[in-house]
């Protein structure tokens, strides 16, 4: 089975450009997780769904950043404008939703903001 | 809010000695994940712990879940070049969502 697929592996932008982060869950996994990596705050939650909708956004960190998930196996998440403190690893991750299942993690995109 | 703290945050051990990392946290778990990151890497899950006092093994690595349910702790015997990596202890916070502890950077030197 494929794991989850993220894409695009790399990504470089200039300061204010739009960017638009994908991923493809494992299939039947019914929650989809996206995370933020950096060495200072480490392995941050940014938003989960579940069923496709949004359950908890707490974590997306101002306005600018916006997460869709218009059918089960696919989501984005979408900075606008970007800005070089956004510059980090971003996973997505997916599991079956039950609960306390265990999270599949998708090989990240690495993003520099410059 | 819950907070998760691991320690220590880093580790160099030479080959062959034992590595400890230690998940701490502010309230009562319900259960809890221990990941590991390779370098360059994803992270991968290892285990699930969810009852107190509860010990697990893998091969080497052996996983402890306090009494309390307060705290765990990731033993490995005797590490190996193929330890490297960050292990992260990730707590269940209810509804789906994990809270990822801050990781512990183990380094090998052969």
């Amino acid at each position: 089975d494929a794991g989850v697929i993220q894409s695009p592996r790399h990504e470089v932008t200039e300061m204010g450009q739009e960017v638009t982060l994908r991923c493809k869950p494992i299939s039947g996994h019914n929650s989809l997780f996206w995370y933020r990596q950096t060495m200072m705050r480490g392995l941050e939650l940014l938003i989960y769904f579940n069923n496709n909708v949004p359950i908890d956004d707490s974590g997306m960190p101002e306005d600018r950043f916006s997460a869709k998930m218009p059918n089960a196996s696919f989501s984005t998440l979408k900075i606008q404008p970007s800005e070089p403190r956004d510059s980090a690893v971003y996973f997505c991750a997916s599991s079956r939703g039950q609960g306390t299942d265990t999270q599949y993690f998708g090989p990240g995109t690495r993003l520099t903001v410059l | 809010g819950q907070q998760v703290m691991q320690i220590p945050q880093y580790q160099h051990v030479q080959e062959g000695e034992d590595f400890t990392t230690y998940c701490n946290s502010s309230t009562t778990l319900s259960n809890i994940q221990w990941y590991k990151q390779r370098p360059g890497g994803h992270p991968v899950f290892l285990i699930q712990l969810v009852k107190s006092g509860e010990v697990k093994k893998q091969k080497r690595l052996t996983f402890q879940f306090g009494e309390a349910k307060k705290n765990s702790s990731l033993h490995i015997t005797a590490t190996q070049t193929t330890d490297v990596g960050t292990y992260f202890c990730a707590v269940f916070s209810g509804t789906y969502k994990y809270i990822f502890g801050t990781g512990t950077r183990l380094k090998v030197l052969a």
